[in-house]
């Protein structure tokens, strides 16, 4: 089966404790998406990447780091300097260009003690 | 600068039908999604429009007006299942990204 798949679904961290989020898709998409989701609030892009070995910041980039060493993976690591960790982290990833549909994991809820 | 606007909530019987409302300014408009999300789930594809007019897939429907920076989704014979956040995401010329509204939450009543 193709999808993509985020672990873990719930995670609990120490607060001055980096953590990295996992995402791997097996849909053989080129792009591939960070979103941060907080309630009631819609998804605010956190870092993308058109190809391996390249990614962009998006809007809320600061205190996030990522990598794409292979098209299948596009891992997030929260850093101590994020503010406000706690949130539902969504990874996307969809086909080159922007006219495609994006396809979700489901998520992974980080929260900071 | 880039803006989204959806109602926060809506209310609908089972049975009738209801229309979420997009509108959107940007530069460069390229296209228009919209997302179904259950609480806590991740957002699944309903319908992309990207020429003026209306897309019909089912119970649901998706009007886009370019010139007026508007778009709408419609959904017909409302199921207690279509309890869920309802999604506008906007793409631009010139950018891979995809910017989401803050969405509108739909409660389906018995």
């Amino acid at each position: 089966d193709g999808g993509i798949t985020q672990s873990p679904k719930y995670l609990f961290r120490k607060e001055g404790q980096n953590v990295t989020l996992s995402c791997e898709q097996n849909l053989n998409h080129d792009a591939m998406y960070w979103y941060r989701q907080d309630p009631g609030q819609g998804l605010r892009l956190i870092y993308y990447s058109q190809i391996v070995n390249d990614f962009q910041k998006g809007d809320i980039a600061e205190g996030y780091s990522v990598s794409r060493e292979k098209k299948e993976s596009f891992p997030l690591t929260v850093t101590s300097a994020q503010k406000n960790p706690t949130a539902f982290y969504l990874c996307a990833s969809s086909s080159a260009g922007t006219s495609n549909e994006q396809f979700f994991g489901p998520g992974t809820r980080l929260t900071v003690l | 600068g880039q803006n989204i606007d959806q109602p926060t909530e809506m209310t609908a019987t089972e049975g009738a039908i209801v229309q979420i409302n997009c509108t959107y300014q940007t530069s460069g408009f390229n296209g228009l999604f919209w997302y179904q999300q259950h609480a806590g789930e991740a957002p699944t594809f309903l319908s992309y429009n990207v020429l003026d007019g209306l897309e019909e897939k089912g119970r649901f429907s998706s009007f886009l007006s370019r010139s007026k920076g508007y778009s709408y989704l419609l959904l017909k014979e409302l199921q207690m299942k279509d309890s869920a956040s309802y999604l506008c995401a906007v793409t631009t010329s010139g950018t891979y990204k995809y910017i989401f509204g803050t969405g509108t939450r739909l409660k389906v009543l018995a």
